[in-house]
């Protein structure tokens, strides 16, 4: 089955800088890639997907990138804020057919002001 | 409109005693899952049902666990002979399609499980 593994399991930055967190896959049949953030004592919320028939994605200050060939995708946000502050999880589709998201172990997101 | 709820928010349960956790999906919504959140770990992928299709279990990480999902819409996940182990906090989604055909999986709030 699909295997997603997701570093850096903590990042800090500060407010204004730029954050990048990267995942990588197993099962090249995946091609859908969603981001969730999950803010404190909150549920996860979808912020940002990608599918294999384009390489970058933007909104706003946040992007996602693809390389089907490697099998990693990374999450970029740009001109970081205190509010960005929570923990992000990458996923990947297992493959046609599957309803299934695997998740990676996700990474916790400080902004220091 | 309602999103996807769960009951209790909080269960406290002492080892070897069944727990049921239960699932309300937004309404019209085929697809139902269950996640399993440990401290530290992401989003463990328990099962989920699609329609009147069989369930995919291959998630369930020991026959203690089962769900159901009884008209097509509320669910119910049960856990025999709790361990500490099965401490952590289970969430459920649930959404109108496959996550590749553009259709997203809302998240309810999750139901925290401590077992003492």
């Amino acid at each position: 089955g699909e295997n997603v593994e997701q570093h850096p399991s903590t990042l800090s930055v500060q407010e204004g800088d730029s954050a990048v967190i990267k995942c990588t896959y197993s099962d090249s049949a995946s091609n859908y890639f969603p981001w969730y953030k999950q803010e404190l004592g909150k549920r996860p919320q979808l912020i940002i997907d990608i599918r294999s028939n384009v390489g970058e994605k933007k909104d706003q200050r946040i992007a996602v990138t693809l390389n089907k060939t490697a099998k990693h995708f990374s999450l970029h946000i740009t001109e970081t804020q205190p509010e960005d502050s929570a923990v992000y999880f990458c996923a990947a589709d297992s493959g046609a057919g599957s309803y299934q998201l695997t998740f990676g172990k996700g990474t916790k997101l400080s902004v220091i002001p | 409109g309602a999103g996807v709820s769960q009951s209790p928010s909080n269960k406290v349960t002492e080892k070897g005693k069944d727990v049921e956790l239960r699932c309300d999906p937004i309404s019209g919504h085929t697809a139902l899952y269950w996640y399993r959140q440990s401290l530290g770990q992401g989003l463990e992928f328990l099962i989920y049902f699609q329609g009147n299709s069989a369930p995919d279990k291959s998630g369930l990480p020991s026959d203690r666990f089962s769900a159901e999902r009884t008209g097509g819409s509320v669910s119910t996940l049960t856990i025999q002979r709790t361990q500490q182990e099965d401490s952590a906090v289970y969430l459920c989604a649930s959404s109108l399609g496959r996550a590749r055909d553009g259709y997203e999986q809302y998240f309810g709030p999750g139901t925290r499980l401590t077992v003492t």
